[in-house]
């Protein structure tokens, strides 16, 4: 089993919905992140948590809201998305936010109409 | 600021051939640390090495090598007696220590094919 997990794996919502994704990591570590990855652009960092306290976010919509209850999940709250949102939502973790290698989720892949 | 460039967007062998993947990067700081990743058609980044710009060692495992250019600002990878299963999109990435925190900034990424 792999030691980042992601839920659900594909979503498809309307602009008016309301949908969370949903990352678990079973590596004991301390740090978790969310990326954007669209199209034809390089990976994004969107938000970090450091023992659940986020320690980043990087200039994103407040239409995304994170939630990080303990060291080991991670969510993303969505709502009034928009088309452009679309994108492979991808999680991470590592050990401690300084210097570590992260380990990635297989992502969700996400689809706004 | 930070910026990795992959100039090779995407690259087709015939397998048992050997690829090297080509990574630049930009940065101010004197300490860093340099990154690759493989992310096959199933999504998610596999790490494949971490390396320290006080590292200039090139390192080797199994088929795939590193070579760490400080002098030309450069990481490339080689895979060497290329194989199907390595066909994914391979990212560099670089990081930067922000607010107590460390920022992976990857380059767009090579989408490597190796066609049997």
């Amino acid at each position: 089993e792999t030691g980042v997990t992601q839920t659900p794996r594909h979503l498809v919502m309307g602009m008016t919905n309301k949908k969370s994704l949903k990352c678990e990591q079973h590596l004991g570590h301390n740090a978790m992140y969310w990326y954007k990855q669209s199209a034809k652009k390089p990976l994004e960092l969107m938000f970090v948590y450091n023992f659940k306290e986020q320690t980043e976010n990087n200039s994103v919509p407040s239409r995304f809201s994170p939630e990080c209850p303990n060291s080991s999940h991670l969510f993303l709250h969505l709502h009034t998305l928009q088309p452009e949102d679309s994108a492979l939502y991808l999680c991470a973790s590592s050990h401690s936010p300084l210097w570590n290698e992260q380990f990635f989720g297989p992502g969700t892949r996400l689809t706004v109409l | 600021a930070q910026k990795v460039t992959q100039a090779q967007t995407e690259i087709s062998v015939v397998e048992k051939e050997d690829v090297t993947l080509d990574c630049v990067y930009e940065t101010r700081d004197t300490t860093y640390y340099l990154f690759w990743y493989k992310q096959p058609p199933s999504g998610e980044l596999v790490f494949l090495i971490r390396r320290n710009s006080f590292d200039e060692q090139n390192e080797i495992s199994g088929r795939y090598s590193w070579n760490f250019q400080k002098s030309t600002s450069s990481f490339n990878f080689t895979i060497t007696a290329s194989q199907v299963v390595d066909s994914a999109v391979y990212f560099c990435a670089l990081s930067e220590l922000i607010q107590g925190a460390q920022k992976l900034v990857f380059g767009q990424g090579t989408r490597l094919t190796i066609n049997p």
